[in-house]
């Protein structure tokens, strides 16, 4: 069965500061992967999304991952974080099981300090 | 586009009452969706996949009997939480799959919180 691991539970980050949050997947098949996050109080959103071409995609909001299949992982950066991403963010993986469900991580906690 | 509701957004209900969550695509239709269920500082965990007009697959570990799931329509899934005791209190979150698409994102709903007295 497919798992999803990130390495972070809560980072504290300066504004400015750059981020990057940890993702790794265990799936050997065709993947399919994601970023949701989860601003306080409000629903979960796709941040950005990989399905096959250019392993380095770009989301929303200046954020990027990178799909690394020799490391199954898929790694969320952004150069210079904001107040406003404080919140709480997923990585997801296509769990291999043909009604298309997912698999999330446990989520990393994101907090910007002023 | 692609936005999903769930209604209510919050409930509180005694121990032994049953509960109905709506969770619904606005504005496009959606022939597969999920339940999850999310604990604090934990992830979603996926209790079901309900289908338009078929029974719902259940994750294991998942009493099909207590969380009865009912997807009537392309653009309604409903979640019954039967004989509700206080363990099953927690935030509830439903999403939907595009019907006709090759991809495996989802549209998620804003979830409901339950609380069970």
């Amino acid at each position: 069965a497919q798992s999803v691991s990130q390495h972070n539970h809560h980072v504290i980050l300066s504004e400015a500061a750059s981020l990057e949050l940890g993702c790794n997947y265990s799936y050997g098949g065709t993947v399919n992967l994601f970023w949701y996050v989860q601003y306080p109080g409000q629903h979960l959103q796709l941040l950005l999304k990989y399905f096959s071409g250019d392993p380095l995609v770009k989301g929303i909001k200046g954020f990027e991952a990178e799909f690394i299949k020799s490391k199954f992982s898929f790694n969320l950066r952004k150069p210079s974080v904001q107040w406003s991403d404080t919140a709480e963010y997923f990585c997801a993986a296509y769990s291999g099981a043909g009604s298309y469900q997912l698999t999330f991580g446990k989520g990393t906690k994101l907090s910007v300090i002023p | 586009g692609a936005v999903v509701s769930q209604h209510p957004s919050r409930v509180i209900c005694k121990s032994g009452t049953s509960v109905k969550i709506e969770c619904r695509s606005l504005d496009f239709q959606a022939t597969t969706m999920f339940w999850y269920r999310q604990f604090p500082k934990q992830s979603l965990m996926l209790m079901a996949t309900s289908n338009e007009g078929s029974k719902a697959t259940y994750e294991q570990g998942v009493e099909k009997d207590k969380f009865l799931i009912n997807h009537a329509s392309l653009t309604l899934s409903t979640l019954t939480v039967t004989s509700a005791h206080p363990e099953d209190s927690s935030f509830y979150i439903c999403s939907a799959r595009l019907t006709g698409s090759s991809s495996y994102e989802q549209y998620f709903g804003p979830g409901t919180r339950l609380t069970v007295t």
